[in-house]
């Protein structure tokens, strides 16, 4: 059972341009969850989504920023018009279908954004 | 709402030694609460979770936690540090519900030295 896949791993944009970022989470997961993790501090959440629904948004910029989960395919954050200060590491987490407040969320790699 | 404090940003330790991560939080429910570490360019790992069953938990590579309600703490210890243990750590808590997301602690940088 392979674990939560992101890709790419380090994406480069310029100013202006967009950036995608893909997570498959693990098999029988459905909710998924992206952070975002500034140089030298804590991952903060962005959005929680479960397939096809958007279920916490509240640590999302408003905007520019943009998530979706659809029923077939990975989960994908978007980043439109970038700037340097989007600049940083995303993770993105899954757990089962039955997700709680006491069930493991699994992490990925995470895809290193750099702007230039 | 739901919060947790790391009270050490900075951590070092000889190898060998006693390894104590500090951790309290803040939750208006019985909470989860979750280590994780990560390793320099790399994800992040579980070490242990705590979900009301015992109150001292013990994870992985010799870590355990003591979840102690009346202090509203979950500090990280291992008896004896190792230089793989060099690593970021965060403490993490989570509501209850379905639609429960994890709130993250800024972090302790683990030091071991020779």
């Amino acid at each position: 059972n392979a674990g939560v896949m992101q890709n790419p791993r380090h994406l480069v944009r310029r100013r202006g341009q967009e950036a995608r970022l893909r997570c498959s989470p693990m098999k029988g997961h459905s909710h998924v969850y992206w952070y975002r993790q500034l140089p030298e501090e804590g991952l903060k959440f962005m959005v929680y989504l479960q397939k096809e629904n958007i279920i916490d948004e509240s640590g999302m910029p408003k905007e520019r920023f943009s998530a979706e989960f659809p029923k077939e395919g990975p989960s994908i954050l978007r980043i439109q018009q970038v700037v340097r200060g989007d600049s940083a590491a995303y993770f993105c987490a899954s757990s089962p279908l039955m997700g709680g407040g006491n069930t493991e969320a699994f992490f990925g790699q995470g895809t290193r954004l750099t702007v230039v | 709402a739901q919060s947790v404090t790391q009270l050490d940003s900075h951590v070092s330790v000889s190898e060998g030694t006693p390894v104590l991560l500090r951790c309290n939080y803040s939750s208006s429910y019985s909470p989860s609460l979750f280590w994780y570490v990560q390793h320099p360019n790399k994800g992040l790992q579980l070490l242990l979770k705590y979900t009301s069953a015992a109150t001292l938990v013990k994870g992985i590579n010799g870590f355990e936690a003591e979840f102690k309600k009346s202090e509203t703490s979950f500090h990280l210890t291992k008896p004896s540090a190792h230089m793989s243990d060099a690593a970021e750590y965060f403490c993490v808590v989570s509501g209850t519900g379905t639609a429960s997301k994890l709130t993250f602690g800024t972090g302790t940088r683990l030091q071991v030295t020779l």
